[in-house]
């Protein structure tokens, strides 16, 4: 059974460090052609793409955040964590973590956890 | 960025209708889409990869079509447990963009 869930504060200040942690269990990062992704929605508002991290370390990142985010992995512990910095008050959203793997060569999110909220606000 | 556009923005209809939605890339994916189901409160649910192919455990009554720039995602028969928002996604290249989104309301 594949699991992934996201953990971390659910409220931060402005221009602090938002530090989230997805935990997954079920599959392993160190199998070709898996990634876990961040994806982040604002309340009422359509999904965003943040970042992604590949089974060899190699990363990606939505180019308006890219100089904020930094996604890493700890493949012994089943982790994946994405840090912004300097948070605002745009950035109030639920933020997903989810598997990508790849079928057909086409890549895709086939698991998603529940998703947590983060606020920014003073 | 590649930019998703999806249409309508929302649409209402009937349990029993047929429904389509659009999405269209701004240059092209080839088959690199994928279609997500999203209902209140809860995390996106894959439906369609790759621009028609059904994940494990999807109705039959949802299917996928096109190539390029234009996709189409048909519900054949809608139930009540299909009202929700359908999002497209892009993987040809990153950041793998989203679509706007597309709510299904009762009619």
């Amino acid at each position: 059974q594949i699991t992934l869930k996201e953990s971390g504060p659910a409220l931060v200040k402005p221009t602090q460090t938002l530090t989230l942690t997805c935990t997954f269990s079920g599959f392993s990062l160190r199998t070709n052609g898996v990634g876990v992704g961040w994806i982040r929605q604002p309340p009422g508002k359509a999904l965003e793409w943040l970042a992604l991290i590949y089974w060899d370390d190699d990363k990606r990142y939505s180019p308006s955040l890219k100089s904020r985010l930094t996604i890493t992995k700890d493949t012994s512990k089943n982790q994946v964590v994405l840090t912004m910095t300097n948070m605002d008050p745009v950035d109030t959203a639920t933020y997903y973590c989810a598997r990508r793997i790849t079928i057909f060569e086409v890549a895709h999110f086939d698991y998603w956890g529940q998703g947590t909220l983060v606020t920014v606000s003073s | 960025d590649i930019q998703m556009t999806q249409s309508p923005s929302s649409l209402s209809a009937s349990v029993g209708d047929r429904v389509t939605i659009t999405c269209r890339a701004s240059q092209s994916i080839t088959r690199y889409l994928n279609w997500y189901q999203q209902k209140p409160g809860r995390a996106p649910k894959l439906l369609i990869y790759a621009a028609s192919s059904l994940q494990s455990g999807v109705p039959s009554r949802f299917s996928g079509s096109g190539s390029g720039t234009d996709f189409t995602l048909t519900i054949s028969s809608l139930q009540p447990e299909d009202f929700a928002t359908y999002y497209c996604q892009q993987t040809y290249n990153t950041p793998q963009t989203f679509g706007q989104g597309t709510k299904v309301e009762i009619e």
